[in-house]
């Protein structure tokens, strides 16, 4: 069964620090991995996707299979990064296209 | 960009009526349309996948009689939730898909009390 876990429901960085937002997964095939963000009183939106192996707005994510870990990165945070990030996870090829599992997601917080 | 409408926003109802919450893909068509509930500091729950034209596909433990989705348009999918009851109070959204995940568009949700 897929499983998506994200093991810190809260973190605080200041500002200027680095950050790193922790997802591993379980799966039996090769899934598609993905980093969604919901900042305050707004939708959620796609933040990057590990086939696309681009940094959107600072942050980076390589899928790391031998650890099945797909953990966000980014090494000066913002104010404006604080939102809630959900790492999510699709079946790939043969399951059903736009089905998606979350993570409990990470609520993040950078102080000034 | 790719738009989804969902509809309302917030409805409050009395326990035993039925609400009908819209999700509506404006600028592309979707050709399956999921629906996930959220409660409070807890993650998105899948509740079942609609494809135009055909049934819903429901998760586990997810009531069909109790959540009945209805996709019949490739720009329209619709989520009754039927007499309703206090414990179905929480947040519904709607994602709309047309292929890949990277192509899921989600709506704004949906915050349900039920009194």
């Amino acid at each position: 069964a897929q499983r998506v876990t994200q093991p810190e429901k809260l973190l605080s960085v200041f500002k200027g620090a680095p950050v790193e937002l922790k997802c591993n997964y379980s799966y039996s095939g090769s899934p598609e991995l993905f980093w969604y963000v919901q900042y305050s009183r707004q939708r959620l939106q796609l933040l990057l996707r590990h086939i696309s192996r681009e940094s959107i707005k600072g942050f980076t994510a390589d899928l790391n299979k031998g650890e099945t870990s797909f953990h966000l990165k980014k090494p000066f945070a913002q104010e404006e990064d604080s939102a809630m990030y959900y790492c999510a996870l699709s079946g790939g090829r043969g399951s059903t296209l736009g089905r998606l599992y979350f993570g409990r997601g990470t609520q993040l917080t950078v102080w000034p | 960009g790719a738009v989804v409408s969902q509809h309302p926003s917030r409805v409050i109802c009395k326990s035993g009526t039925s609400v009908k919450i819209e999700c509506r893909s404006l600028d592309f068509q979707a050709t399956t349309m999921f629906w996930y509930r959220q409660f409070p500091k807890q993650s998105l729950m899948l509740m079942a996948t609609s494809n135009e034209g055909s049934k819903a596909t429901y998760e586990q433990g997810v009531e069909k009689d109790k959540f009945l989705i209805n996709h019949a348009s490739l720009t329209l999918s619709t989520l009754t939730v039927t007499s309703a009851h206090p414990e179905d109070s929480s947040f519904y959204i709607c994602s709309a898909s047309f292929g890949t995940a990277a192509r899921n568009t989600f709506g704004s949700g949906t915050r349900l009390t039920v009194v």
